[in-house]
């Protein structure tokens, strides 16, 4: 089946870390993806990671991903005002063509 | 280097007419895909062009219609707009894996 789920609210303290929590259920997806998207606009591509891979890191930013339990996650070091936003995790299902995406994350960094 | 363009940014429409909607893809991605997101929700596939052929199509019904062209252009096309059809129409530009979105275009129907 088709399935990205994700959890709908996170609420974080400006400088701790957040993580944004995906499961999938394609087993044969090759890539996953993290998307950011702040109000009225599209999707910022933050980080991707490809299947054979356990953990990728980008400056601020951790992915990290167990295929045994389909489960991917983002931490965000040092946390700032500016990460407000929804999160959207992505599979690409089926070998290729079509992104599957959760229903987003809202990310809420108070002061 | 420009991303992914995408025209217009916003379209007002009434009920049972037509809208295209135009994307450019990031330079040297040749495959160009199109999703749907409704307020509050994902987006959701629509289908992918390349090489100018239709290659993949999601749950959607033969009123959404697509064209790529030899620059690796697109358009959609929606006939017969219904009140559901209002959303954020963004078009997705790949090579190899890595997929880069434009801003979209907001459609309201009414």
């Amino acid at each position: 089946g088709e399935d990205v789920e994700q959890s709908l609210f996170l609420s974080v303290r400006e400088g701790d870390s957040s993580v944004i929590n995906c499961t999938y259920t394609d087993s044969s997806s090759t890539y996953l993806y993290w998307y950011k998207q702040e109000p009225g606009a599209g999707l910022q591509l933050l980080t991707y990671i490809f299947s054979n891979m356990d953990m990728k890191q980008d400056q601020r930013l951790t992915v990290l991903l167990n295929k045994k339990d389909k489960h991917l996650s983002l931490r965000i070091a040092d946390t700032q005002t500016g990460d407000s936003a929804i999160y959207f995790c992505a599979e690409l299902y089926n070998q290729g063509g079509k992104l599957i995406f959760g229903q987003g994350t809202e990310l809420s960094v108070k002061p | 280097d420009a991303g992914v363009t995408q025209s217009p940014t916003h379209l007002i429409k009434t009920r049972g007419q037509q809208v295209t909607l135009r994307c450019s893809p990031k330079s040297g991605h040749d495959t160009v895909s199109w999703y749907q997101q409704a307020l509050g929700q994902g987006p959701q596939f629509i289908f992918q062009y390349y090489e100018e052929e239709e290659r993949q199509r999601g749950n959607f019904p033969d009123r959404f219609s697509g064209h790529q062209f030899p620059n690796y252009s697109s358009e959609l096309n929606v006939n017969a707009l219904l009140l559901g059809d209002s959303a954020l129409y963004l078009c997705a530009s790949s090579l190899t894996g890595s997929y880069t979105f434009g801003s979209g275009t907001r459609l309201t129907v009414v």
